[in-house]
C-alpha cells in the first residue's frame, strides 16, 4: 500500500528554468509534509516543509504547494541550478495514530531524480 | 551542532552472517528512527523509539532484525542472519519528539551489501 507516490521517476530541466516535482498521497490523516533532497552516498537532507493548515510555503528558491482536496503537493524550484541535481523525496506524517500510521512517523515516496543541465 | 552519526559507513557480509549498525542522534533529540532504503525506493521505517521505548516496530522483520536504544541515546540495529534482500542503506534519523511538525534529520547511512 503506497500511501505517498511520486509518479515521475526522473525530471530533466535546463539551468535557470523552473523545476516542478509532484507528489500524491492517499492517507487523509497526514497533516505535515516535507521534501528531502538526497545526493549519492549521503543521507537525505531536509529541504522544506508545509503544515496542512497552509497551502503554500516559500523558502528562497523553493516553494511547496499543498492541495488538500486533491491530496497533492508539489515542489517548485526557481531558478533551477546544476547543484540542485539530486533525488528528491516527498514525505508525510500524521498527528494521530490511525490506520497503522504512527505519530510522527514519516512515510516516503519513491523519489524523483532531478537533473539540471547547464 | 553535530548531526546524526552512524557507523560503519559500508559493510559487506555473506548471507547468514550477522551485522550491527550504530547510531548517535542529535543531542537532545528524544525520538530516534531506523529506516531501510533499498535502491530505487524511498526510505521505509523499520523502528521508532521515543527515549528508550519502542513507539512503532510494525515493519521490522523481528525474526532477523533487532534494535535497542539503551539509556535513550545511542541505538544499535542488528541483523542476524542476513539475507540477500537485506542489501540496502540503513538510515538512522532523529527528531526532537514524536509530534508531527518536528523535522526528522538523517545520518549519512550505513550501506550494507549481502553476498
Amino acid at each position: 500500500d503506497q500511501q505517498v507516490k511520486q509518479n515521475s521517476p526522473s525530471l530533466s530541466v535546463q539551468e535557470g528554468r523552473i523545476s516542478i516535482l509532484n507528489c500524491d498521497y492517499t492517507n487523509s490523516m497526514f497533516d505535515y509534509f516535507l521534501w528531502y533532497k538526497k545526493y549519492p552516498a549521503e543521507g537525505p537532507t531536509f529541504l522544506i516543509s508545509i503544515s496542512s493548515i497552509k497551502d503554500k510555503n516559500e523558502d528562497g528558491r523553493f516553494t511547496v504547494f499543498l492541495n488538500k482536496s486533491a491530496k497533492h503537493l508539489s515542489l517548485h524550484i526557481v531558478p533551477s541550478q546544476p547543484g540542485d541535481s539530486a533525488v528528491y523525496f516527498c514525505a508525510a506524517s500524521a498527528r494521530r495514530y490511525a490506520g497503522g500510521t504512527s505519530y510522527g512517523k514519516l512515510t516516503f515516496g519513491q523519489g524523483t531524480i532531478l537533473t539540471v543541465h547547464p | 551542532e553535530a548531526g546524526v552519526a552512524q557507523s560503519p559507513r559500508y559493510k559487506i557480509i555473506e548471507k547468514r552472517q550477522s551485522v550491527a549498525f550504530w547510531c548517535n542522534p542529535i543531542s537532545g533529540h528524544a525520538t530516534l528512527y531506523w529506516y531501510q532504503q533499498i535502491l530505487g525506493q524511498g526510505p521505509k521505517l523499520l523502528i521508532q523509539f521515543q527515549n528508550n521505548g519502542v513507539v512503532d516496530d510494525s515493519q521490522l522483520p523481528k525474526d532477523r532484525f533487532s534494535a535497542e536504544r539503551l539509556k535513550g541515546v545511542d541505538s544499535t540495529l542488528k541483523i542476524q542472519p542476513a539475507k540477500l534482500e537485506d542489501s540496502a542503506v540503513y538510515l538512522c534519523a532523529s527528531s526532537l519528539s514524536v509530534n508531527s511538525g518536528n523535522t526528522i534529520y538523517f545520518g549519512e547511512g550505513s550501506w550494507l551489501t549481502v553476498v
